[in-house]
């Protein structure tokens, strides 16, 4: 299994500004996943991370609000901008294992937003 | 859209009794199921996965049942243990290789000493 590693793990955040998110894998891995939990809720695909592609987006998420970085095969990040109290939620990272199939997620980053 | 949904949204149980925690899906065409486990704090953690082509898998304390008939999961939990207090998610794959997984509301099993 990947080793998957977020910073920052939480943080609290003024309304307006933008927080970036890192995700350092311990191995290459081809697609890198973005999601995001909102509180006492399931998981949402916010985008799909191709090093070397422009993010994929899923309904709902576009890049001006997530814009997302691939710049190698260990590493993403997801920055929240221009941040409102609606933003609040865990975002995670994960990705595939050896087979592509099963998906590893990282612990997550808690972002509070006043 | 697609859907993936849990039946039980609080599951309490008495330990060393089996848990079931069930889920529906909506897309006949997915071909993957995974079930996660997610304690305070955590990141989702993978329990086991089945591919629609078997109807039973199983693993350590766990077994997954697939319905493809009625389109319906379960995860059973035997001889539950405080340890396995969590929030219990399944999430079925849909696109093939592109690894999209939409993921279920998820279930609260509580475990009672």
């Amino acid at each position: 299994s990947a080793v998957i590693s977020q910073k920052p793990s939480r943080d609290i955040c003024q309304r307006g500004t933008s927080l970036t998110i890192q995700c350092q894998v311990d191995s290459q891995v081809t697609m890198m996943f973005w999601y995001r939990q909102q509180p006492g809720q399931s998981l949402t695909l916010i985008a799909t991370a191709n090093q070397g592609s422009e993010a994929t987006y899923e309904s709902g998420f576009v890049i001006d609000k997530f814009p997302i970085s691939r710049p190698n095969l260990t590493f993403s990040t997801l920055t929240v901008s221009n941040m409102s109290p609606e933003d609040s939620s865990i975002y995670l990272c994960s990705v595939g294992g050896a087979t592509n199939e099963k998906l590893f997620f990282g612990s997550g980053t808690q972002l509070s937003v006043l | 859209g697609e859907s993936v949904g849990l039946h039980l949204p609080t599951l309490s149980v008495q330990e060393g009794d089996n848990s079931i925690i069930n889920c529906a899906y909506s897309n006949s065409a997915s071909d993957y199921f995974i079930w996660y486990k997610q304690e305070s704090g955590k990141g989702p953690q993978f329990i086991i996965d089945i591919r629609s082509n078997m109807d039973k898998r199983q693993g350590q304390r766990v077994t997954v049942l697939l319905n493809k008939t009625v389109k319906h999961l379960s995860l059973q939990i035997a001889a539950t243990q405080p340890g396995d207090s969590a929030v219990y998610f399944c999430a079925g794959r849909y696109g093939g290789a592109t690894n999209k997984l939409i993921f279920g509301t998820g279930t609260l099993l509580a475990v009672q000493p």
